[in-house]
């Protein structure tokens, strides 16, 4: 059975830092993109990150590029997201979802992880 | 980027109806069209991919079509576990845009 699992949010300060992480089961970890969506309080989804299998490509919403990395580790099968200079509208569910393909669907989501950003 | 536009943003809807969503990409992205249900508080889940694939383990009374730029999710007989929003996704380019979802609720 496919299993994602995110884990690492929390509370923090404006201009602080987080690292979110996702571990995943039940599937060849490598053989997939990896990618963060979050989803703002009441709000919509928002594609956040990506990385293809190899970590060869890597892709950010503008809204988090030069503050927010994302990396893998295939030997450990997880996805991280490093989150830097953190800002209020930063306050979100983080979810990892895989897609099998560059232009395939999130087939698989995990259960999201709360990340809140408030002095 | 493509923007997304779904519409509506929510309909009331009785058990038993047939009920269209409808997603409009802002250029064309061939059938890279993704439909998702999200229920409060889960994660969403994939129920059409490729514009029309009904993804393994959801009810048929799901469908999905069109292409380039229009495209439609039809729930043919609303059931009551039904009741959630629905977001729309291209996967033809990044950024991997959402719609703005549309939220089913009870009539």
């Amino acid at each position: 059975e496919v299993q994602l699992v995110e884990s690492g949010g929390g509370l923090v300060k404006p201009g602080g830092s987080l690292r979110l992480s996702c571990a995943a089961t039940g599937f060849t970890f490598s053989d997939y993109d990896m990618n963060w969506v979050r989803q703002a309080p009441g709000k919509g989804l928002e594609w956040v990150s990506s990385i293809t299998g190899t970590s060869t490509y890597i892709y950010y919403a503008d809204s988090v590029k030069g503050r927010f990395t994302i990396s893998r580790d295939n030997a450990q099968n997880s996805l991280y997201l490093q989150m830097n200079s953190l800002r209020a509208e930063d306050t979100a569910v983080y979810y990892c979802a895989r897609a099998p393909t560059r232009v395939g669907p999130y087939d698989n989501w995990g259960q999201g992880t709360l990340v809140t950003v408030s002095s | 980027d493509i923007q997304m536009t779904q519409s509506p943003s929510s309909l009331s809807a009785s058990v038993g109806d047939r009920v269209t969503i409808t997603c409009r990409a802002s250029q064309t992205i061939s059938r890279y069209l993704c439909w998702y249900q999200q229920k409060p508080g889960k994660a969403p889940k994939l129920l059409i991919y490729a514009a029309s694939s009904l993804q393994t383990g959801v009810p048929s009374r799901f469908s999905g079509s069109g292409s380039g730029t229009d495209f439609t999710l039809t729930i043919s007989s609303l059931q009551p576990e039904d009741f959630a929003t629905y977001y729309c996704q291209q996967s033809d380019s990044t950024p991997k845009t959402f719609g703005g979802g549309t939220k089913v609720e009870i009539k």
